[in-house]
């Protein structure tokens, strides 16, 4: 089954303690993308990557790293969360920009 | 500035009484324009892909349209089982980042 899986789904973290959410996908997908999404904001794109080796920042990529080294992995490293990092958050794959992409389920992260 | 909004913010019908959402965008040189649903703490599911101003997609009750400046997505005879948020994205012009709409919060009442 195509899909894009996020682990985990749940996190509840505490200030200032690094943590990574893992994203895959299996459609061979060159673009991938993380997107946070806040009641009254939408949704807001983080980082994207064209490629392997290849990132570029989106609209809100203050407080976020990402990686990636392999095709179907980009996860997304908060090393320093704090609360206004608090939200749900998205990865997507697809073959480009200009092309649909399909969403994994979500991952709701409360840091406090 | 790129830039997409939708209206209206919240939309709600009853069963069989059809309407329209309205995308607009900003972007010049439109690289494609995308139409996803979202239902509440899911991930967003595509719809459509529009390129070109006078194209038309359907599926369903839905159909998405494109003008140079915005797209529609009609809803014909809605059911209760329409009611989601439908969200709107286009690429931006000179990067591959991807803008999306704030949505539009459709309900559906029996």
């Amino acid at each position: 089954e195509a899909q894009v899986t996020q682990n985990p789904r749940y996190l509840i973290t505490v200030t200032g303690k690094k943590l990574t959410v893992t994203c895959s996908q299996n459609m061979n997908h060159e673009y991938m993308s993380w997107y946070r999404q806040d009641p009254g904001l939408g949704l807001r794109q983080i980082y994207y990557s064209m490629n392997v080796e290849v990132t570029d920042k989106g609209d809100v990529p203050e407080g976020y790293k990402v990686s990636r080294k392999e095709k179907r992995n980009f996860p997304l490293i908060l090393e320093s969360p704090s609360p206004n990092q608090t939200s749900l958050y998205f990865c997507a794959s697809g073959a480009g920009a200009e092309y649909e992409q399909y969403f994994g389920p979500g991952t709701r992260l409360t840091v406090t | 500035e790129d830039q997409v909004t939708q209206s209206p913010e919240a939309l709600r019908l009853q069963e069989g009484e059809s309407s329209s959402l309205n995308c607009s965008y900003t972007v010049s040189g439109l690289r494609g324009l995308f139409w996803y649903r979202q239902d509440p703490g899911k991930g967003p599911e595509f719809l459509f892909t529009l390129y070109s101003a006078g194209e038309e997609k359907e599926k369903e009750r839905l159909k998405a349209t494109l003008t140079k400046k915005e797209s529609f997505l009609h809803i014909t005879a809605p059911k209760p089982e329409d009611s989601a948020t439908y969200l709107c994205a286009v690429p931006a012009r000179s990067y591959d980042k991807v803008i999306f709409g704030p949505g539009t919060s459709l309900s559906v009442i029996p």
